[in-house]
């Protein structure tokens, strides 16, 4: 079947702007992750949900970030006002509950 | 707090030679344990997991691993390496119990093969 998918693959915003990374799990997996990987380093946790949930977004760096689920599928995380430091490699994954994840291609987003 | 060393940032084998990249945890109790491999532009892989059992594990593309409690260590090894393995490989450490499955990974060690 169709693995995990992302949108945009590359986003380039000017320093300001808000942006919306799309994250498109597999069908029927309740579990969903975001994480952000900066140049050279592993992924780092960002958020997480069970279903349509938010259990967990201990990981956002700051109120720019919010993410969301509202029916259990699909996700978006939105990034607002972006700044430099936000430029990485946004990677969401997906699992059946407490299985391994199953990573996507990720968006690579750069600020300028 | 759960943390991962990969103590190699870089490692260059020659094609056919043996490979052993290293992985050490820090976990208050049994984790699970994960190798993902990276390459350039792409999501990550699972190349194996461990849980529990048996400590040496097989995965995908001819790679196993040691679980090893007394040294914290999770190595990953394959007897040949090929053309195609180079990658960015990341090991992870989760929890073995809770809710969910909340990774943290190391810092990777980039793989180059030379022929």
């Amino acid at each position: 079947g169709a693995g995990v998918s992302q949108s945009p693959r590359y986003k380039v915003a000017k320093r300001g702007q808000d942006v919306a990374l799309r994250c498109d799990p597999i069908s029927g997996h309740v579990s969903l992750f975001w994480y952000q990987q900066a140049l050279g380093q592993g992924p780092e946790f960002l958020t997480y949900f069970q279903n349509e949930a938010q259990l967990d977004k201990s990981g956002l760096p700051s109120d720019r970030f919010f993410a969301e689920r509202p029916e259990g599928s699909v996700s978006t995380l939105k990034i607002q006002r972006t700044q430099q430091e936000d430029s990485a490699v946004y990677l969401c994954a997906s699992s059946l509950y407490r299985n391994e994840q199953y990573f996507g291609p990720g968006t690579r987003l750069t600020v300028t | 707090a759960q943390s991962v060393t990969q103590p190699d940032i870089h490692i260059t084998v020659s094609e056919g030679a043996s490979l052993e990249l290293r992985c050490n945890y820090s976990y208050g109790a049994t984790p699970y344990l994960f190798w993902y491999v990276q390459s350039p532009g792409q999501g990550l892989q699972l190349l194996l997991k461990y849980f529990s059992g048996d400590t040496l594990v097989q995965g995908i593309k001819g790679f196993e691993a040691e679980f090893k409690r007394s040294q914290s260590s999770f190595n990953l090894r394959k007897p040949s390496v090929h053309w195609s393995d180079a990658a960015e490989y990341f090991c992870a450490v989760g929890p073995s119990s809770g809710g969910y499955q909340k990774v943290t990974f190391g810092t990777g060690t980039k793989l180059q093969v030379i022929p």
